[in-house]
């Protein structure tokens, strides 16, 4: 069965520090991977996915993703991370039939 | 904006009325899903609907009902809800199997009184 793991329920970071949060998932064959955002009381907005080629993939707002075949992972980073990027962060696998499956999520407070 | 619409953006309801949620997309896609998020825990996908036919139902109870008269608009009706029904409720769309990112709604904050 595909499914998703977040291993880090809530991280904090200062800000202008790296970031990298971690995402491993579990599926067959090649997946279609996602990070999502989600400001507070808001909907899912897409950061960043990865169907095939270059396993580098960048983002919106200065994030990027790795995927990682060996050790299906899926983890997402940004270099510098800014107050405005706290929020919750989803990372998603599609599978064949198109349905969505979310991590757990992982929130991420930044520190002045 | 992501091209999914959902009405109301606030809902606070007795456990005895009838209401109804709605989500819209104008973005050709084929697939559309209603998920519930609550307090501390993981988003749970509630229904998934395929070109209007409904081919998911993860053991929702059935004080949720579920309606999509056609490809670009999905209800939720609800009827005789509890308070620990009060959630997050996200609608998504996306085409269905090819595996495509799914656009979210910014979602429905319903509270059971």
């Amino acid at each position: 069965a595909q499914s998703v793991t977040q291993p880090d329920i809530h991280i904090t970071v200062s800000e202008g520090a790296s970031l990298e949060l971690r995402c491993n998932y579990s599926y067959g064959a090649t997946p279609y991977l996602f990070w999502y955002v989600q400001s507070p009381g808001q909907g899912l907005q897409l950061l960043l996915k990865y169907f095939s080629g270059d396993t580098l993939v960048q983002g919106i707002k200065g994030f990027e993703a790795e995927f990682k075949r060996s050790q299906s992972s899926f983890n997402l980073r940004k270099p510098s991370v800014h107050w405005s990027d706290a929020a919750e962060y989803f990372c998603a696998v599609v599978g064949n039939t198109g349905k969505l499956i979310f991590g757990q999520g992982t929130t991420l407070q930044v520190k002045p | 904006e992501t091209g999914v619409t959902q009405t109301p953006r606030h809902l606070v309801m007795g456990m005895t009325n009838k209401k109804s949620l709605k989500c819209e997309q104008h973005l050709g896609h084929n697939a559309m899903y209603w998920y519930k998020q609550s307090a501390k825990k993981p988003l749970e996908l509630m229904f998934v609907y395929n070109f209007k036919e409904q081919t998911e139902n993860n053991s929702v109870p059935s004080r949720f009902s579920p309606e999509c008269p056609n490809s670009s608009h999905l209800f939720l009706h609800l009827h005789t809800l509890q308070p620990e029904d009060s959630a997050l409720y996200l609608c998504a769309s996306n085409l269905g199997q090819g595996g495509t990112e799914a656009f979210f709604g910014q979602g429905t904050r319903l509270t059971v009184v």
